[in-house]
């Protein structure tokens, strides 16, 4: 009941494309899903989050769809950009704090 | 500021040696986390501390052995590791109840046990 479903594992666009990730979850108590995006040798980054009493978030060329009935949200890039390739993982956790569970990520390369 | 640092970059060691990880923050975030991150895969929480208190411990083996001095600073002393351990290591901090579980990773330290 605790985990994240990802998909795709990993994902090839070509530049000015749309890139498109999705998740599934299983507990309903969560109430914060963060997207995070992680560079070779670097840590994961907060790329953008959304609670589930919203069904849609952008910032910049990332949207956050979310279908709290389905149990299911998906990150979407507009526009990709060969600086976009980076691996992608999708989270669950509480609000109010407590661990990340995280999906198990999708390595995207965007093609100049 | 949304930093957290984490040192040393690269290390190296036996599996008879002593090694201290140590990881800074200075955002005034009360929580703090030590991730294990194996190729590929996502980070894999080891310890939390709350409010410099340990918190949660993911059934982590004795061999790593945390510690929070104050409320900027966390250490992760590893003594007789595996060379199964070898990983990035990864800190993170929080503020914990401000309403957005948003944790900071600082960028690892890669960790080759031989």
């Amino acid at each position: 009941q605790q985990q994240v479903k990802q998909s795709p594992q990993s994902l090839i666009v070509q530049k000015g494309g749309i890139s498109i990730i999705n998740c599934a979850y299983e507990n309903t108590a969560f109430d914060y899903f963060p997207w995070y995006q992680q560079f070779p040798g670097k840590g994961p980054a907060l790329l953008i989050a959304i609670r589930p009493d919203v069904s849609e978030k952008k910032e910049g060329r990332f949207t956050i769809s979310f279908n709290k009935s389905a149990k299911q949200f998906s990150l979407h890039i507009m526009d990709s950009q060969p600086g976009d390739s980076a691996t992608y993982f999708c989270a669950a956790t509480y609000n109010q704090g407590g661990k990340l569970i995280f999906g198990q990520g999708t390595e995207l390369s965007v093609k100049p | 500021d949304t930093e957290v640092t984490q040192t040393p970059k690269h290390l190296v060691m036996g599996m008879t040696n002593k090694k201290s990880l140590k990881c800074e923050q200075h955002m005034g975030h009360r929580a703090m986390y030590w991730y294990k991150q194996k190729a590929k895969k996502p980070p894999e929480l080891m310890f939390v501390y709350s409010y410099e208190k340990l918190s949660i411990n993911e059934s982590v083996p004795s061999r790593f052995s945390p510690e929070c001095p104050n409320s900027s600073l966390l250490n992760l002393h590893l003594h007789a590791l595996q060379p199964e351990d070898s990983a990035l290591y990864l800190c993170a901090s929080s503020h914990p109840g401000l309403g957005k579980n948003i944790q900071y990773f600082g960028a690892g330290t890669r960790l080759s046990v031989l």
